[in-house]
């Protein structure tokens, strides 16, 4: 099984400022199959990024994706208030499939 | 646009078998993968397993024990069958879809509670 270790855990940031999100994982994700969701209290989660560094439909160019083999990162380049949440990295490129524990991105 | 919508108890007694339904509209089941994940405080997000072209299935090894996924092609509905529940199933669960086996198509989830 492939553990995902998200780092840090929680990052307090202001509105405007850049946010940087790391996921490493316990061994090489095949295909860069790496993918990242946010998730706000009471809904679910929602896809960001695809493939290591695809966009989903209807995300915001301010989220971009990079990294490959077991380092992976997340960047949020001007925060926006709605930004604020929970994020995961997922893979899904060996079964069984899964998820970090999490990154929460709080208002500093 | 496909919507996935969960449905059954939200309290089970523990030892007995929880149940899920998930009615899939804008999409049919009888392609992609449809997959049951769930989250909980404590272990966060995990992924219980997967069924595509309507019959071959994927287990996550930690469950695959108590699990069964199955699907119903007449209602577009797959379903979720775990058993000998305890209180560490508690969770809210999740049905989704995906191209592949990505999830990029959740449902908004339902809680299901293990206790007497």
């Amino acid at each position: 099984e492939i553990v995902l270790t998200q780092s840090p855990g929680t990052l307090s940031l202001s509105p405007g400022e850049r946010a940087t999100l790391s996921c490493r994982a316990s061994q090489s994700v095949t295909n860069n199959y790496l993918a990242w969701f946010q998730q706000k209290p009471g809904q679910a989660p929602r896809l960001l990024i695809y493939d290591a560094s695809s966009r989903a439909t209807g995300i915001p160019d301010r989220f971009s994706g990079s990294g490959s083999a077991t380092d992976f990162t997340l960047t949020i380049s001007r925060l926006e208030p709605e930004d604020f949440a929970v994020y995961f990295c997922h893979q899904c490129a060996h079964s069984p499939i899964t998820f970090g524990q999490g990154t929460r991105l709080e208002i500093k | 646009q496909v919507q996935l919508q969960e449905s059954g108890p939200g309290l089970v007694k523990p030892s007995e078998t929880l149940s899920l339904s998930c009615t899939v509209s804008g999409g049919s089941i009888s392609r992609d993968y449809w997959s049951w994940i769930r989250q909980t405080p404590g272990k966060g997000l995990e992924w219980i397993g997967y069924i595509y072209h309507s019959g071959s299935t994927n287990y996550n090894p930690s469950l695959k024990s108590r699990v069964t996924i199955s699907a119903d092609t007449s209602k577009n509905q797959f379903s979720l069958n775990l058993s000998s529940v305890t209180a560490a199933d508690t969770a809210v669960y999740y049905c989704t879809r995906g191209g592949g086996w990505l999830p990029d198509s959740w449902g908004q989830g339902t809680l299901v509670t293990v206790s007497s």
